[in-house]
């Protein structure tokens, strides 16, 4: 099956820096990849939605000047949080769909961010 | 806008007895409807899905899932649970946008418990 990598799986930063995850599509090429974010025993909300070679679109109430997300690959689009807060600190798991006619979103293994 | 109901947040269920997980949706189109589980700290794994014909899906692990229209429903079945399917599981929703996948809306999950 379609194999989604997410980089790194966990990470610890700072207050005040910058972070950035990975979301690559091993075996397929990826139109459009969805970032995610879920809460403690919370359910997963889509934060934004992205398309190879053009602005992502993000959804309501997800500021887009604090998560930046770019896709600039069929295979790899990143999200990188800029100067993290500890309100930051969530999961946040990508998904990476083909092109072509629906089928579904692969998704990755998420990255557990933590911002100190 | 669409939604996702998962009525339940806990269940428990006895290992070796059946299982059936509640999941209602609000889409004003044919969905597309997924069931994922998610053990902590874990990304996704889809058990199945639903796009159109048989309305009775079957996945991995030996689950099953009905699509019923006048229900608005797509409950996920088990016939007989092992302690390995302990997890939180999650009910998801999309659509078709442009002729490629949307963002999933997910349900607020149901986090299931096995008693020996």
């Amino acid at each position: 099956g379609a194999v989604v990598s997410q980089h790194p799986s966990r990470v610890i930063c700072k207050s005040g820096t910058s972070v950035k995850i990975e979301c690559r599509s091993l075996d397929f090429q990826a139109t459009t990849m969805f970032w995610y974010r879920q809460f403690p025993k919370q359910s997963l909300m889509l934060m934004a939605t992205s398309n190879e070679g053009s602005k992502a679109t993000y959804e309501q109430g997800v500021e887009k000047d604090k998560f930046l997300i770019n896709h600039a690959s069929l295979t790899l689009s990143t999200l990188t949080v800029t100067s993290a807060h500890p309100e930051d600190s969530s999961f946040y798991i990508c998904s990476a769909a083909p092109g072509g006619a629906f089928t579904e979103a692969f998704f990755g293994q998420g990255t557990r961010l933590t911002v100190v | 806008a669409q939604s996702v109901t998962q009525p339940d947040i806990h269940i428990t269920v006895s290992e070796g007895a059946s299982l059936e997980l509640r999941c209602n949706y609000s889409y004003g189109a044919t969905p597309y409807l997924f069931w994922y589980v998610q053990s902590p700290g874990q990304g996704l794994q889809l058990l199945l899905k639903y796009f159109s014909g048989d309305t009775l899906v079957q996945g991995i692990k030996g689950f099953e899932a009905e699509f019923k229209r006048s229900q608005s429903s797509f409950n996920l079945r088990k016939p007989s649970v092992h302690w390995s399917d302990a997890a939180e599981y999650f009910c998801a929703v999309g659509a078709l946008v442009g002729g490629g996948a949307d963002g999933l809306t997910f349900g607020k999950g149901t986090h299931l418990i096995i008693q020996p």
